[in-house]
């Protein structure tokens, strides 16, 4: 059974603070994506990595930074909060070989920033 | 510029009846389709999902249509039982990539 788990369930940060979520997965998938999740906009990709220290940018990556030391972890930074970061943050998981496959999501950060 | 839409943020329905969400798409690249299902406060988790090849996927109560010309997918549930109610998201993929495209989502309730 695959398991995503993300550091904090809820958060409250500051404006101007940087911010860590840790995703962590215990299946040895090769890539993990962090997303953010607002209303009326659905799910948007902001970073993914398909291998260790591997980066890629998605949709909406400006004022985020991502980091992946080992494979089962990947931390999404945000280097100075500002209050149009409060959201959901969904971290996913994704086998290497992804062919007709599920992306598997952790519980998500509910993140404000006051 | 969004690739997957769904236009109806949410949709009442009474128990037993079926719902019907859909999902459209613009890129004819894509051709692995999927419906994740969330409650509120987890994270999403995979319902069902068809391939371009396919028509038509079924998994107990619920069944994926996908009709490539008009680049549409929809997603019956038959019946609606209470515990469906959640927010629905439908996802794309090409074949060549690793990243998911998702819809803005629509809004279940299942009325007892």
């Amino acid at each position: 059974d695959v398991k995503v788990t993300q550091s904090s369930r809820y958060l409250v940060k500051r404006t101007g603070e940087k911010v860590f979520l840790e995703c962590v997965q215990d299946m040895d998938h090769e890539n993990m994506f962090w997303y953010r999740q607002d209303p009326g906009l659905g799910l948007r990709l902001i970073y993914f990595s398909y291998d260790v220290k591997m980066k890629e940018k998605g949709d909406i990556p400006e004022g985020y930074s991502v980091s992946r030391e080992k494979k089962e972890r990947f931390s999404l930074i945000l280097e100075s909060a500002s209050t149009n970061q409060t959201s959901m943050y969904l971290c996913a998981t994704l086998p290497g070989n992804r062919r007709q496959e599920t992306q598997y999501f952790g519980p998500g950060t509910r993140l404000l920033v006051l | 510029d969004q690739q997957v839409k769904q236009n109806s943020p949410s949709l009442s329905v009474q128990e037993g009846r079926i719902s019907i969400l859909n999902c459209d798409y613009t890129n004819s690249m894509f051709d692995y389709f999927l419906w994740y299902k969330k409650y509120p406060a987890e994270g999403p988790t995979f319902l069902i999902s068809i391939s371009s090849i396919k028509d038509k996927n079924e998994d107990g109560r619920f069944t994926v249509f996908l009709n490539k010309s008009a680049k549409h997918l929809s997603l019956h549930i038959v019946p609606s039982q209470p515990g469906d109610s959640a927010v629905y998201f439908c996802a794309a993929s090409e074949n060549t990539g690793n990243q998911f495209y998702f819809g803005t989502g629509t809004s279940l309730t299942v009325i007892p």
